[in-house]
């Protein structure tokens, strides 16, 4: 069945450096690419997607290309700051469903 | 302004103590998701509803059940919980089921503690 696999945290950064993190995935078909976030105390809520191969989502600093030859949906942000300290979740849809990887926890010190 | 409101936040339950759980939304939409998150895992889907039409993952046990009286309310009954159904709960919503097209907006979710 359809699965995602993300890179297991915590990913400890110092303030303004580069983040990258690395989410693959399985499915039949062309399903759409999602980043979702997690902050503290509150529910996961949208970051950005992609519907189709070479679509570039972004958001808030963030950008993930969906690379269909590499089945690949990497997170990076090129300066992060203490408030991106969360949880980073990568998941798909093919159609009503979302899936999920098990979510990277990222920490972010001044 | 929270347009997924989860409650409780924590539940507390005994072993074999059925136990329900709440959620209600704002935003008017069609369709609403349970979905279980143990421990360092992904969420799984539970189960979920388009208007009134419910639709069960084929893998979800039979001990969870779900009541949406209205659009606004969806509850999550644990019939006779057991230890290993200690997770986290959460609850979303979106307009419509294409999900390219549909944001989900998740609640802050339940926190479910069996003893």
């Amino acid at each position: 069945g359809d699965s995602v696999t993300q890179m297991e945290g915590p990913v400890t950064l110092s303030e303004e450096a580069f983040l990258t993190i690395n989410c693959t995935y399985t499915a039949t078909g062309y399903p759409s690419l999602f980043w979702y976030v997690q902050y503290p105390g509150e529910g996961l809520q949208l970051l950005l997607k992609a519907t189709k191969a070479d679509d570039k989502g972004s958001n808030k600093g963030f950008e993930a290309t969906y690379r269909k030859e590499t089945t690949s949906f990497h997170l990076e942000k090129g300066s992060v700051q203490v408030s991106d300290s969360a949880v980073y979740f990568c998941a798909l849809s093919s159609s009503y469903k979302l899936i999920f990887g098990s979510g990277t926890r990222l920490l972010v010190r001044p | 302004d929270a347009m997924v409101i989860q409650n409780p936040r924590y539940q507390v339950t005994q072993f074999g103590k059925p136990v329900t759980l709440s959620c209600s939304q704002t935003l008017n939409h069609n369709v609403m998701y349970w979905y279980q998150q143990k421990s360092s895992q992904a969420p799984k889907l539970l189960f979920h509803y388009y208007d009134k039409d419910f639709n069960n993952e084929a893998d979800t046990p039979d001990n969870f059940q779900s009541r949406r009286p209205n659009t606004s309310f969806c509850f999550l009954d644990i019939r006779s919980p057991g230890l290993g159904d200690a997770a986290m709960y959460l609850c979303a919503t979106s307009r419509g089921t294409e999900l390219a097209k549909n944001i989900q907006y998740f609640g802050a979710g339940t926190r479910l503690s069996v003893l």
